[in-house]
């Protein structure tokens, strides 16, 4: 049962377009959104959360979204940068979670200069 | 401030060998959580542990263990290894001991190859 779904495997983006990347839950129990991105042969690297309180969140050139009626989250980057090259992933958790965070697949970014 | 750390970072053994991979979590982080990233995959939880305590397990066999010490560092082991574990194992931490607005912080993994 994928709680969280990224539906899309992989983007490609001209450099300093916008990149959205997007994310569906099924669990209504998630109240904690994440960002994570990945290089390969490292760690995820957190990069933004959102509560279920808020429908917006913004550091710098990273925001995400979150729509609760549709159970949807996006992660914007503007302007997109080849750095931004890499896996991200979306995550959730949840207070009756039992204490751990369900991650999806994951959506390579790919960022042409 | 020392992020997590996990020894080793890369290694191979044969089928049927056991193997511990270890975690040291930030400091003062309480909960360790391990995951499992095989090619193509998400990130795939295997357990968490918060005060020596396991609180939650993935859908993995009974030859997927762990443990956290007093210390909070934690070790999770395989054994009877089978080709399919072949993977990268992430270990991530965490400050808060409730699950929601939980972030958690990952280590560079431990790369596991099963010939």
């Amino acid at each position: 049962d994928q709680q969280v779904k990224q539906n899309s495997p992989s983007l490609s983006v001209q450099e300093g377009r916008i990149s959205i990347l997007n994310c569906d839950y099924t669990n209504s129990m998630f109240d904690y959104f994440l960002w994570y991105k990945k290089y390969p042969a490292e760690g995820p690297t957190f990069l933004i959360s959102i509560s279920s309180i808020k429908d917006k969140n913004e550091d710098g050139r990273f925001t995400v979204f979150l729509n609760k009626s549709a159970k949807h989250l996006s992660l914007h980057i503007v302007p997109s940068q080849p750095g931004d090259s890499a896996v991200y992933f979306c995550a959730a958790n949840a207070g009756t979670g039992g204490f751990k965070t369900i991650f999806g697949a994951g959506t390579r970014l790919f960022v042409k200069a | 401030k020392a992020g997590v750390t996990q020894t080793p970072r890369y290694l191979i053994k044969t089928r049927g060998q056991q193997v511990t991979l270890s975690c040291s979590p930030i400091s003062g982080h309480r909960s360790v959580s391990w995951y499992q990233q095989t090619p193509g995959q998400g990130l795939q939880f295997l357990f968490e542990y918060f005060s020596e305590t396991q609180r939650n397990k993935g859908n993995f066999p009974g030859r997927f263990s762990g443990r956290q010490f007093s210390n909070s560092r934690s070790e999770m082991n395989v054994s009877t290894l089978e080709l399919g574990d072949s993977a990268l194992y992430l270990c991530a931490s965490s400050l808060l001991g409730e699950s929601s607005g939980n972030t958690i912080y990952f280590g560079e993994g431990s790369w596991l190859t099963v010939v």
